[in-house]
């Protein structure tokens, strides 16, 4: 059955590290949604992508974190450098257009730790 | 803004019992979609149940049902014949029709006692 699809698992790093996640989109879906959790701030909207074009990248931290889609199958967010503080889970959504049913699809999560 | 509440940080219930979670939100729109999603231990966020707005009748999906009521702003989620594998985190989400994002609640952790 379709479903997202994110890679790594899980990550440790060291800070300073680049960090890249990605993301496979359910197949059709034309609109991908970037999401970090933490027990502290709960689920953050980091950017999101339509037909591939970022649309809003408003919830992340603009010196270190970048978000692409270089096609309609893969999106990533890479952190450079890494820090101690982004230790969270991502994760990765995607859903059908505005003219869909609005639920967003989400990956099983990339869980990132810093050291 | 939109926000979204959900104001029982914990819940428990006895296992084949019914629970109800409890939602609400502050939005001035008329169309808009409301969601419930599962967050079990594996991480992986859960589609429950899809409310439209517009839609009068509440939304059932096998044991979960939602108690929608528009004016009141609150979407409750409602659990029947609850099972070992319900136990999670539970997220209210709103959607307000023809915009992109999804604003969640913090989240019911519901245990189920065997």
């Amino acid at each position: 059955d379709a479903r997202v699809t994110q890679t790594p698992r899980h990550k440790v790093t060291e800070m300073g590290q680049e960090v890249t996640m990605r993301c496979q989109p359910i197949l059709g879906h034309n609109t991908v949604f970037w999401y970090r959790q933490t027990m502290m701030q709960g689920l953050e909207l980091l950017a999101y992508f339509r037909n591939r074009a970022p649309l809003d990248d408003s919830g992340m931290p603009k010196d270190r974190f970048s978000a692409e889609m270089p096609d309609a199958t893969l999106a990533t967010l890479k952190i450079q450098p890494s820090e101690p503080r982004d230790s969270a889970v991502y994760f990765c959504a995607s859903r059908m257009g505005l003219a869909g049913g609005y639920e967003q699809y989400f990956g099983p999560g990339t869980r990132l730790t810093v050291t | 803004a939109q926000t979204v509440t959900q104001s029982q940080p914990e819940m428990s219930v006895q296992e084949a019992e019914t629970v109800t979670l409890s939602c609400t939100y502050d939005t001035s729109e008329s169309d808009y979609y409301l969601f419930w999603y599962k967050q079990p231990p594996s991480r992986q966020m859960i589609l429950v149940i899809r409310q439209e707005a517009y839609k009068q009748q509440n939304a059932t999906e096998n044991r979960f049902s939602v108690n929608f009521q528009k004016a009141a702003k609150s979407f409750s989620l409602k659990i029947s014949d609850s099972q070992l594998g319900d136990a999670a985190m539970y997220f209210c989400a709103y959607n307000l029709k023809g915009n992109e994002k999804l604003t969640f609640g913090t989240g019911t952790r519901l245990t189920i006692i065997p």
